[in-house]
């Protein structure tokens, strides 16, 4: 079974620029989670999606970041325009259920200069 | 609001050794608990986990007792190898907070040789 994949692995953006992340969950799995993890802290909760729907998005700084996931599968997170605090991994997850586990992505991590 | 507090490291043990986590939480139900795993260059991975008190997770020789009248989930694992250095995030899911995953900070652990 394919796990959960992200893109890019990596970025570096200037201040101010807009970026764009890409996550495609595991086939089937209904929820599905953006995390952002600071260095040093754990992963903290930015949004999350019931099949196309939004169930969370209390912690996400709705002024620069939104997400969408138009048609229940692949989700796109974006930031515009970035700041150096956005520095950070960037992580997809995704869950058959949201009371089942959730199986993570290995991240993207943004450079923010 | 649900929160999770686990001991900062990092965790410096020699191979063989003991080794104990200390991770406690707030909610205000009766959530699930977690403990993933961040090893080096990868993503994070379910370790264990235990839905209800006094219920233990174990798996790869760790384990772990949902005490709820402490509200704590330590992480114990009897003789640590050196493939154990990694991150270890305890989190909770409570079902009154949408099924949220919420993590701890993360203890960082190395295991020398």
């Amino acid at each position: 079974e394919a796990g959960v994949a992200q893109s890019p692995r990596y970025k570096i953006i200037e201040k101010r620029q807009s970026v764009a992340f890409w996550c495609n969950p595991i086939s089937g799995h209904a929820t599905l989670y953006w995390y952002q993890q600071i260095l040093g802290q754990g992963p903290k909760l930015l949004i999350q999606f019931q099949n196309n729907g939004v169930v969370d998005d209390s912690q996400l700084p709705k002024d620069r970041f939104s997400a969408e996931r138009l048609k229940g599968v692949d989700s796109t997170l974006k930031i515009q325009p970035a700041k150096l605090e956005d520095s950070a991994v960037y992580l997809c997850a995704s869950s058959s259920d949201s009371n089942t586990e959730a199986f993570f992505g290995q991240g993207t991590r943004l450079t923010v200069v | 609001g649900d929160s999770v507090t686990q001991m900062e490291g990092p965790v410096t043990l020699s191979e063989e050794a003991f080794l104990t986590i200390n991770c406690t939480y707030t909610a205000t139900g009766y959530p699930s608990l977690f403990w993933y795993v961040q090893y080096p260059g990868e993503g994070l991975q379910l370790l264990l986990k235990a839905t209800k008190a006094d219920d233990k997770g174990s798996n790869k020789g760790f384990e772990a007792t949902y005490r709820k009248e402490t509200t704590s989930f330590h992480l114990e694992k009897g003789s640590v190898q050196v493939s154990d250095s990694a991150v270890y995030f305890c989190a909770l899911r409570e079902g009154a907070a949408g099924n949220k995953l919420t993590f701890g900070g993360g203890t960082r652990v190395l295991v020398k040789p």
